[in-house]
């Protein structure tokens, strides 16, 4: 089954620092991967996605993820940390061989942004 | 805005009682998945309709059930509820079941936050 690990559940930086959310799939065949972003008390937001058309995928808020076959890893990145970047943030695998059209979400990784 | 509506946004329930959360879909979408979060759990799939059809099951107790109606709206059922219960519930849509290309992303309603005490 597929299935993706976000390392560390929660990730504390300085605002103004690099934010670097680190996500894992298993699949045999790259699936398609997502970012997603849930603020306190509201739903799930997408950040990006990646669907093979390019390895460094560009979303909103000036995140960023690349994919990397070799390393099995979609890891979110984003060079200056605001205090507004605060929230919860889910990695999702979805498809590729062996796998389910059924979204399937990590555990989640808190973002905390000191100022 | 997503374009995925659920209600009610909020339910405080007691034990025992049966519930009913409506779920909208954003329009043409003909996927609709229900999903559970909790702290300890994470965000866990309970089902998948398809253009009225069940497609999928996930971790969905016996006590819950779901239905998608004609006009695509879907209703999550939950009844003999236990305090292990309360948690956040997710609906969120898609095109298709097999999306392929672009559009391959579900979207997320707001959640209902259901409370049994």
């Amino acid at each position: 089954a597929q299935s993706v690990t976000q390392l560390g559940s929660h990730v504390s930086v300085s605002e103004g620092a690099l934010v670097l959310l680190r996500c894992n799939y298993s699949s045999s065949v790259p699936p398609y991967l997502f970012w997603y972003v849930q603020y306190p008390n509201q739903g799930l937001q997408l950040l990006l996605k990646y669907t093979s058309a390019a390895t460094l995928v560009k979303g909103i808020n000036g995140f960023e993820a690349e994919f990397k076959k070799s390393e099995t890893s979609f890891h979110l990145t984003k060079p200056s940390a605001h205090m507004s970047d605060a929230a919860e943030y889910f990695c999702a695998v979805r498809g590729g061989r062996g796998g389910s059209y059924i979204p399937t979400f990590g555990r989640g990784t808190s973002l905390i942004v000191h100022p | 805005d997503s374009g995925v509506t659920q209600t009610p946004k909020h339910l405080i329930t007691a034990t025992g009682q049966r519930v009913t959360l409506r779920c909208s879909p954003r329009s043409g979408d003909l996927s609709v998945y229900w999903y559970q979060q909790s702290l300890d759990q994470g965000l866990q799939f309970l089902i998948q309709y398809y253009n009225g059809e069940e497609r999928a099951k996930g971790n969905i107790l016996e006590r819950f059930s779901a239905q998608q109606f004609p006009d695509l709206h879907s209703e999550l059922n939950l009844s003999s509820l236990e305090l292990g219960d309360s948690a956040l519930y997710f609906c969120a849509s898609s095109a298709n079941t097999r999306d392929t290309g672009e559009n391959t992303e579900a979207f997320f309603g707001q959640g209902t936050r259901l409370t049994v005490v």
